[in-house]
């Protein structure tokens, strides 16, 4: 059974560009959950999409958004980059809409780097 | 609001050598506390979830326990493959989104 899938892996952007991440969950998987993982902030919850709705939303500004398509793969864009968004951007697929097991499988991840 | 603290950051054992890792968290109503285990360029990968005050789970050298203020993450006679990041994670009733502790990487020497 493949994994959840995340590309790119790697990006190089600059401040002020816009980027779009893309997540192709485990097949049967409706809800997709994005995380942003930093040194100083570990892993902080951005969004969760199922059934194509965001659901939840966490304490992140506008300039990230993020849609499910009817496959229930998921993209999430940053717009307007600053320094801050270096991070591991990382998607998680569950069964469920907030997996009431806890049990999320993330994939590896996409690591932007923002100059 | 909702925190998760682990301790301690980092954590230095010899193979063979036992040891715990606490996670100390505040919730609004717990639903659920969770431990994934993460390797160096990898994501996060699910060990174990616990619902209850008294509850424990094991997995190979791995036994997670939970009470109303804290968990713990024995390990017993651990290995170099074992050498990882462990995160903490509660989700509060009525939820959906985890909060994830800053993790404890723990390296296991031969």
């Amino acid at each position: 059974k493949a994994g959840v899938t995340q590309t790119p892996r790697y990006l190089i952007k600059t401040r002020g560009q816009q980027v779009t991440l893309s997540c192709s969950p485990i097949s049967g998987h409706r809800s997709v959950s994005w995380y942003q993982q930093t040194p100083g902030q570990g892993l902080q919850f951005l969004f969760e999409y199922f059934s194509e709705t965001q659901r939840n939303k966490g304490n992140f500004p506008g300039r990230f958004s993020g849609r499910q398509f009817s496959n229930s793969r998921s993209e999430m864009n940053v717009s307007t980059l600053e320094l801050g968004d270096s991070a591991l951007y990382l998607c998680a697929s569950s069964l469920y809409l907030g997996s009431h097991t806890g049990e999320l499988f993330f994939g590896e991840g996409s690591r932007l780097t923002v100059l | 609001e909702d925190q998760v603290t682990q301790s301690p950051e980092a954590l230095r054992l010899q193979e063979g050598e036992s040891s715990s890792l606490n996670c100390s968290y505040t919730v609004s109503g717990l639903r659920g506390l969770f431990w994934y285990r993460q390797d160096p360029g990898k994501g996060p990968e699910f060990l174990f979830t616990l619902y209850s005050a008294g509850e424990e789970k094991e997995k190979e050298r791995l036994k997670a326990t939970l009470t109303k203020k804290e968990s713990f993450l024995h390990i017993t006679a651990p290995k170099p493959e074992d050498s990882a990041t462990y995160l903490c994670a509660v989700q509060a009733q009525g939820a959906q989104k985890l909060v994830f502790g800053q993790g404890t990487r723990l390296t296991i020497n031969p």
